[in-house]
């Protein structure tokens, strides 16, 4: 069964360093999603992607996030300058259909920022 | 815009008691409503799912009905598992936005 993979599974940086997060969405889908979920806490929508493009940001998708898809498999997120307060686990999420399918979700990494 | 409130936990029950986790929401329009499973150091798995009123989602033992007089997205399940132990999530999401979460309920089964 296709699976949405996310790599590494475990990232720690130091204030200030720029990460980036790799996911490879399911193959034949067409939107793709980033959601954060710091310990203990509610999953939160980050930025959804479709057609190339950020179809829609929250809040918390500040300057200091960018988010491309640099070939045809790949989708990664950068927080360009970490903070404490990035330290979170982040899901990628992929689905066909917005809306109608449900999305499917990676594994997630986890983000320690020190 | 829409929002998912869900009861909150922790929830502690003895195996084979009937669950229950309340999920109520906002939205314009007819969105889909789903419940995703968290296992303890994994992702999110989607659980079940509804995407019309009076749609009812069904797995593992796990069922939710899409109440849309009551707006509301209730998880049950008639004899729990220590295996069921996990955080659920109540979610939904609209044509014109994207999905939202409610705050998770961790859920501990005991022998």
């Amino acid at each position: 069964e296709p699976e949405v993979t996310q790599t590494p599974s475990h990232q720690v940086t130091q204030m200030g360093q720029e990460v980036i997060l790799r996911c490879v969405p399911i193959s034949n889908h067409l939107y793709f999603y980033w959601y954060r979920q710091i310990l203990g806490q509610k999953v939160e929508f980050l930025v959804s992607f479709y057609n190339n493009e950020i179809s829609e940001k929250s809040e918390i998708f500040d300057d200091q996030f960018s988010v491309e898809r640099p070939d045809g498999s790949n989708f990664t997120l950068k927080i360009r300058s970490t903070k404490l307060e990035d330290s979170a686990m982040y899901f990628c999420a992929s689905n066909r259909d917005r809306g109608l399918n449900e999305q499917f979700f990676g594994p997630g990494t986890r983000l320690t920022v020190l | 815009g829409n929002s998912v409130t869900q009861m909150e936990g922790p929830v502690t029950l003895s195996e084979e008691a009937f669950l229950t986790i309340n999920c109520t929401y906002t939205a314009t329009g007819y969105p889909s409503l789903f419940w995703y499973v968290q296992y303890p150091g994994e992702g999110l798995q989607l659980l079940l799912k509804a995407t019309k009123a009076d749609d009812k989602g069904s797995n593992k033992g796990f069922e939710a009905t899409y109440r849309k007089e009551t707006t509301s997205f209730h998880l049950e399940k008639g004899s729990v598992q220590v295996s069921d132990s996990a955080v659920y999530f109540c979610a939904l999401e609209g044509h014109e936005e994207d999905m939202r979460f409610g705050a998770g309920t961790r859920l501990t089964v005991k022998p």
